[in-house]
């Protein structure tokens, strides 16, 4: 059972324009959320969190907003460069016991 | 700025034997947590420790154990190894058990021959 869910296996944008992922949940107790960039042979990197007290969250050309009622949160890079292209994790935790638990990424390709 | 460390980066093994992870954490992070990533798969989590003390478990298997030491950092125990132990492992570490950023380790790819 995926309890945080990355539909979109691939997303490619032109170098400039804004790239939006997205990332679902269906566990309501989840209450911390965190983007992760990946690189080939690399370690997650982490780009941004936001609390389910807020609804949005910046921090220079990311932008992540959550949508509890929805159970969906979402990245958005702007502008886009192709340095940006690597696998974007979802990730979520709850309560006490801090693990995450990851979606299953999202290849991130800028074109230039 | 440290970041966390973990070695070997890479681990060739035979089914049936043992292997150990390190990992080190950033200097004054106090949690480590350890995760799996199959081929194919988002990480799943494994163990986590608070102060040398474990803080949770997840979807370790009994043949592994781990633990952190006095100077936090931490080592995965793989016993009896099978093939589908191949993956790579991340410890990624936090300072305190709240609401913290986990930073993770460039990971351990082990594989099983």
């Amino acid at each position: 059972d995926q309890q945080v869910k990355q539909n979109s296996p691939s997303l490619s944008v032109q170098e400039g324009r804004i790239s939006i992922l997205n990332c679902d949940y269906t566990n309501s107790m989840f209450d911390y959320f965190l983007w992760y960039k990946k690189y080939p042979a690399e370690g997650p990197t982490f780009l941004i969190s936001i609390s389910s007290i807020k609804d949005k969250n910046e921090d220079g050309r990311f932008t992540v907003f959550l949508n509890k009622s929805a159970k969906h949160l979402s990245l958005h890079i702007v502008p886009s460069q192709p340095g940006d292209s690597a696998v974007y994790f979802c990730a979520a935790s709850s309560g006490s016991a801090r693990q995450l638990t990851f979606g299953s990424g999202t290849q991130l390709t800028v074109l230039p | 700025a440290a970041g966390v460390i973990q070695s070997p980066r890479h681990l060739i093994k035979e089914k049936r034997e043992t292997a150990t992870l390190k990992c080190y954490p950033i200097p004054r992070h106090d949690t480590v947590y350890w995760y799996q990533q199959g081929p194919g798969q988002d990480p799943q989590f494994l163990i986590s420790f608070y102060e040398k003390m474990q803080s949770d478990k997840g979807s370790i298997p009994d043949r592994f154990s781990a633990q952190q030491f006095s100077d936090y950092h931490s080592e995965l125990n793989m016993s009896s190894l099978e093939l589908g132990d191949s993956a790579l492992y991340f410890c990624a570490s936090s300072s305190g058990r709240g609401r913290e950023t986990q930073y993770f380790g460039p990971g351990t790819r082990l594989l099983v021959l």
